[in-house]
């Protein structure tokens, strides 16, 4: 049984330039959250997308932008990048989307992003 | 929308202890709690969850505990081992409409089990 995996596990980038972070669900979810962790701190919601539409997004700017493919996968696209953006992103995969009530939320290894 | 506090920011016990970590949270519709384990370099796993319908759910060597009242919930970990050191993360999902369905997490405890 799959898990989520994400891909790459580490980007360096600089400052200005575009980036795309992808996600797999583990078999048999249909939802992907993604989530921003700065070293030290717990993940902070960026969106979620369910039906291949983005449900519900977190206090982030509109440079971060998702999508969600027929097959569940998702990506999280971030442009003009800022130092603080350097992080690990997370994502998770969960059944159902926002309206299946406790569905636990599994997470990938993460992409490690550094910013130059 | 949710604010999630967690105490202590790190813990050291020694190892056969118990170990408590707390969490409150602000939004009163809050219907799902879950506590995540972090390891260095690794993915947070999801380690135990209790829903708001519920005041207790036990695993083996680990409890949660929810008060609904107080807006607060727990974790416990009895007879700690080497392997428990971690970061634990709480959270909790916001009820209500789906606007705030989000999982917002607590700042983490930084677990130390000293042998």
């Amino acid at each position: 049984d799959a898990g989520v995996t994400q891909s790459p596990t580490h980007l360096i980038k600089t400052r200005g330039q575009q980036v795309t972070l992808r996600c797999s669900p583990k078999s048999g979810h249909d939802t992907v959250s993604w989530y921003q962790q700065a070293l030290g701190q717990g993940p902070q919601f960026i969106f979620q997308y369910y039906e291949e539409e983005e449900r519900q997004r977190g206090n982030f700017p509109d440079r971060f932008s998702g999508h969600q493919f027929p097959n569940y996968s998702s990506e999280l696209n971030v442009n003009a990048l800022l130092l603080g953006d350097s992080a690990l992103y997370l994502c998770a995969s969960s059944l159902g989307g926002f309206g299946a009530t406790g569905q636990p939320q599994h997470f990938g290894d993460g992409t490690r992003l550094s910013i130059l | 929308g949710e604010n999630v506090e967690q105490h202590p920011s790190t813990l050291s016990v020694q190892e056969g202890d118990s170990a408590v970590i707390k969490c409150t949270y602000s939004d009163s519709a809050s219907n799902y709690f879950p506590w995540y384990k972090q390891e260095l370099g690794k993915r947070p796993q999801l380690i135990i969850d209790i829903r708001s319908n519920v005041g207790e759910k036990k695993d083996q060597r680990i409890a949660v505990t929810l008060n609904k009242t107080a807006k607060h919930f727990s974790l416990h970990i009895t007879e700690t081992q080497p392997e428990d050191s971690a970061v634990y993360f709480c959270a909790a999902r916001g009820g209500g409409d789906t606007g705030r369905r989000a999982l917002t997490f607590g700042s983490g405890t930084r677990l130390q089990v000293q042998p």
